[in-house]
């Protein structure tokens, strides 16, 4: 069993869908980051976060310490929005991010 | 733009050849972490360097790699003698603070380098 468990592997929505993707661990952590990896490869943090809920935009992370898991949530998607997301945790007894394999999202005009 | 630079973008290499990929870290950062993404795979942790030091380089195989952030200029990661099983995207990222016990701080990426064996 993978670390770092990711679902769904795969999405796809229709333009304007609120999207969810989860992302659950069975390692303790000290911060939890979302990453989103567009075509053409190149990575992007979207957040990191211990507790709580963060926002950006139409981006909303969310996490729960003591069921070890985490959101990602996505309003009024838009197909520039198609990316893969990926969750990836740093575990407090070391200095590795050990990454999930990934949702790749897809949305539709 | 002062992110992560990555070069080269792409690399072909034969079997045998060497490979050096370069990391320029977002200036001010000292501590740079390299990572690679096999075909159809997802990412894997490689090594953390800070200025000068390897902190943690468990993820890296044995044979035929290392990695080195020297005090001036980029972090260069170097594959010796590579094979087709290094065919990937290595990517590189770095931080101003180190990660690690209840230390953590955003990362920012490059957009990797694809390496490829024939």
């Amino acid at each position: 069993k993978n670390e770092v468990e990711q679902s769904p592997q795969n999405l796809t929505a229709q333009e304007g869908e609120f999207i969810t993707i989860n992302c659950s661990y069975s390692v303790g952590i000290s911060a939890l980051h979302w990453l989103q990896q567009h075509p053409g490869g190149g990575i992007v943090s979207l957040f990191m976060l211990s507790s709580g809920k963060k926002k950006h935009g139409r981006l909303i992370a969310t996490i729960n310490i003591q069921e070890k898991h985490s959101s990602l949530h996505i309003t009024a998607s838009h197909p520039r929005d198609s990316a893969v997301y990926i969750c990836a945790v740093m575990e407090t007894s070391g200095s590795r991010l050990t990454f999930g394999e990934g949702t790749q999202l897809t949305v539709n005009p | 733009n002062a992110g992560v630079m990555q070069n080269p973008r792409h690399l072909v290499r034969r079997r045998g050849q060497e490979a050096r990929l370069r990391c320029s870290p977002v200036k001010g950062h000292s501590h740079v972490y390299w990572y690679r993404q096999l075909p159809e795979e997802g990412l894997k942790f490689m090594v953390y360097l800070q200025k000068e030091n390897i902190i943690d380089e468990s993820g890296m195989p044995k044979e035929r790699f290392s990695a080195e952030f020297p005090k001036e200029g980029p972090s260069i990661l170097r594959i010796q003698q590579v094979v087709r099983g290094d065919s990937a995207a290595y990517f590189c990222a770095s931080s101003p603070f180190g990660q690690g016990g209840l230390q953590s701080s955003p990362l920012h990426f490059g957009n990797g380098t694809r390496l490829t064996v024939t």
